[in-house]
């Protein structure tokens, strides 16, 4: 089953302005990964945060975690052309359980950046 | 940096066929993954491997096995692949979770589109 929802689905903004990503999940988790990908190609790793950290910043991104509410957000500043593809949300699951270790997906935003 | 390369970026099969699709990566990881993505139902886990010779079950294993005789190497299969098997197949690496309390990321390979006609 699916434990993250991204939203919005999909997502147009001007190059410039800031992108803003959510993703909500239904169980505890042990980290929460966001991972990029372009069209056509494999993911990319962007940033973890694990579950008893509140915020992480990697460069332009920004990532939050709400283990209260289940939720977490990816903000990217100050977006590009470049920024254009799809990002999924992937949590990982307590040790100690038959998922642990394992990511398991959203369905992933697709943002658009206008040049 | 990390290379995770599969066989084929795109192949086209006939329903009955065997088919194998073949990932392979450079990093020493043990564990390895084979996901399947279809729009609307993001990545879904099909089987996973932590170790050579050692498997288990994601979350759709059925109509697909596979295979790893050598660490850097994994392989799915479909014994008789038909046509609700065409879809994007993405193979992934990751170093071995129990040291690193499962927090080490995955890496992706560019994933093969397969489409059984």
């Amino acid at each position: 089953s699916q434990q993250g929802e991204e939203d919005p689905q999909a997502l147009s903004i001007q190059e410039g302005e800031n992108a803003t990503m959510n993703c909500s999940y239904k169980t505890s988790i042990n980290n929460l990964q966001w991972y990029r990908q372009n069209s056509g190609r494999g993911l990319v790793h962007l940033i973890l945060i694990r579950s008893n950290e509140r915020e992480k910043h990697s460069g332009r991104l920004r990532v939050t975690l709400d283990t209260s509410k289940k939720s977490s957000s990816l903000l990217i500043t100050a977006s590009r052309a470049a920024d254009t593809a799809s990002y999924f949300c992937a949590t990982v699951a307590p040790a100690g359980g038959t998922s642990y270790g394992k990511l398991t997906f959203g369905q992933g935003t697709i943002l658009t950046v206008h040049p | 940096d990390v290379k995770v390369t599969q066989s084929s970026r795109y192949l086209v099969k006939r329903t009955g066929e065997k088919v194998f699709l073949e990932c392979v990566q450079d990093m020493d990881h043990e564990n390895m993954f084979w996901y399947r993505q279809d729009p609307g139902l993001g990545l879904r886990l099909i089987y996973f491997s932590y170790d050579v010779k050692m498997k288990e079950k994601g979350d759709i294993p059925e109509g697909y096995s596979v295979s790893r005789e050598k660490k850097e190497r994994f392989s799915l299969i479909l014994e008789s692949a038909s046509t609700n098997q065409t879809s994007m197949y993405l193979c992934a690496s990751s170093p071995i979770f129990p040291f690193t309390g499962g927090n080490q990321p995955q890496h992706f390979g560019d994933g093969t589109r397969l489409s059984i006609l």
